[in-house]
């Protein structure tokens, strides 16, 4: 069974970063579009970021864009999401999540797997 | 560009049917059939319930469906069942630049 797990969520102080990563347990990264998804404390899920697994475009949501930066390692089989420049907004769970589209070029814009997340606290 | 609009909160005894609804506007959920819903028990990941407005994962329920009629879609969940209880999210395609919107989730409390 394919699992994604994150991990390198922890408190970090404004203007500081921090970097994530998801490991998945056996699907490539190379053939699917990889999400960053985040729910702020008591707020709704708010999509955050995608790369495309064959080339490595990425976009984002314009709250993190030159901000954050998504990228991923195919020989790990890991995807990371370094953030700089954080704010107290930024708090909040992240999630990593698959497209299922499996060319490695191309979007559903769904989520068929996510992981349990890792809280990013970001407080003085 | 704002969330899309659900209810805060819907509730329903076991066996009945309730409806959520997702209102957007015609740059995402109007403009494509790319609506998606999950459903989410707090610490756990959230799961895909419906995606292309009608479409059903294997292995999700057949109690659970999808529905779009102009910038408003709906999901359905038939037969109640106390396991249900959750919060939903409804997301869509909101096009380049926006990419993908969510709601901001419904808390289904089955009484």
């Amino acid at each position: 069974e394919v699992q994604l797990l994150e991990s390198g969520g922890g408190l970090v102080q404004p203007g500081g970063s921090l970097r994530l990563s998801c490991a998945d347990s056996g699907l490539s990264f190379s053939t699917y579009a990889m999400n960053w998804v985040r729910q702020a404390p008591g707020k709704g899920l708010e999509w955050v970021s995608v790369i495309r697994g064959r080339d490595g475009t990425a976009y984002y949501a314009d709250s993190v864009k030159g901000r954050f930066t998504i990228s991923r390692d195919k020989s790990k089989n890991t995807l990371y999401l370094q953030m700089n420049s954080l704010r107290t907004e930024d708090t909040a769970v992240y999630y990593c999540a698959r497209d299922p589209c499996g060319n490695g070029l191309c979007h559903y814009w769904y989520f068929d797997l996510w992981g349990r997340g890792t809280l990013v606290t970001v407080s003085s | 560009q704002s969330a899309l609009t659900q209810p805060a909160s819907v509730s329903g005894s076991p066996g009945q049917s309730i409806t959520i609804s997702c209102t957007g506007t015609n740059n995402d959920v109007g403009n494509y059939n790319l609506v998606s819903w999950y459903q989410h028990h707090p610490g756990k990941a959230p799961k895909l319930i419906i995606y292309e407005v009608i479409k059903r994962p294997s292995g999700v329920s057949n109690r659970f469906s999808g529905s779009k009629s102009g910038n408003t879609a709906s999901l359905t969940i038939s037969g109640l069942q106390t396991e249900d209880e959750a919060d939903y999210y409804c997301c869509s395609y909101a096009g380049s630049f926006t990419w993908v919107l969510f709601g901001g989730g419904t808390k289904l409390t089955v009484l």
